[in-house]
């Protein structure tokens, strides 16, 4: 299993601002993964972060709004940049140890104002 | 590219009650997960199917996987009330790590 843990665990902001999150995990991983997850919606992937790489990021995500650091296997950080109201989301990192399952950490409620 | 459905969205069921919630998924896959979500809460890991045939049972959950079908599902046997939570079923994207998840089943069980 993997416990993760992230910060902050909620915050207010207001628009134009930018906000860091930082997701932490107990055990060394290849590969991290930000999702978002709107208000009442399912989840989707924003991208996916590699030690030592650049992050790989889905359709409709671009590196200048979520930028995405890796420094280490067990640390990643997702900025939401410039923030409008439309990025108040739950965002959520994620990891796949070494078992099958995939595991989430608590989540970082944003709203923006 | 692989899409997830799954009904119903919104289930009302009594305490009791048997009930069974479908994931249908477009393309190959080789691993189906579900997860339960309570209200303000991340997400909770129930069960990862990988073969053809797998079934899994936790309690009063049981899921199954038909590779052939692209057809998952979570089967609720006598319904509590704390049972009442959003299921979401992912399918990981074939040789990837991405998921894709369903829209998620609001359950909620009445007494």
């Amino acid at each position: 299993s993997a416990v993760i843990s992230q910060k902050p665990s909620r915050d207010i902001c207001q628009r134009g601002t930018s906000l860091t999150i930082q997701c932490q995990v107990d055990s060394q991983v290849t590969m991290m993964f930000w999702y978002r997850q709107q208000p009442g919606q399912s989840l989707t992937l924003i991208a996916t972060a590699n030690q030592g790489s650049e992050a790989t990021y889905e359709s409709g995500f671009v590196i200048d709004k979520f930028p995405i650091s890796r420094p280490n296997l067990t640390f990643s950080t997702l900025t939401v940049s410039n923030m409008s109201p439309e990025d108040s989301s739950i965002y959520l990192c994620s990891v796949r140890t070494g078992e099958e399952t995939q595991y989430f950490g608590p989540g970082t409620r944003l709203l923006v104002l | 590219e692989l899409k997830v459905e799954q009904n119903p969205l919104f289930l009302s069921m009594q305490e009791g009650k048997n009930y069974t919630i479908y994931c249908n998924y477009s393309t190959t896959s080789d691993r189906l997960y579900w997860y339960r979500q309570d209200p303000g809460k991340s997400l909770e890991s129930l069960f990862v199917l990988l073969s053809n045939g797998a079934v899994k049972q936790e309690g009063r959950l049981m899921a199954s996987l038909d590779t052939k079908a692209r057809l998952s599902t979570l089967h609720i046997t006598a319904a509590v009330h704390d049972l009442s939570a959003t299921y979401f079923c992912a399918a990981a994207q074939g040789g990837s790590e991405k998921l894709v998840f369903g829209k998620g089943t609001k359950l909620t069980v009445n007494p």
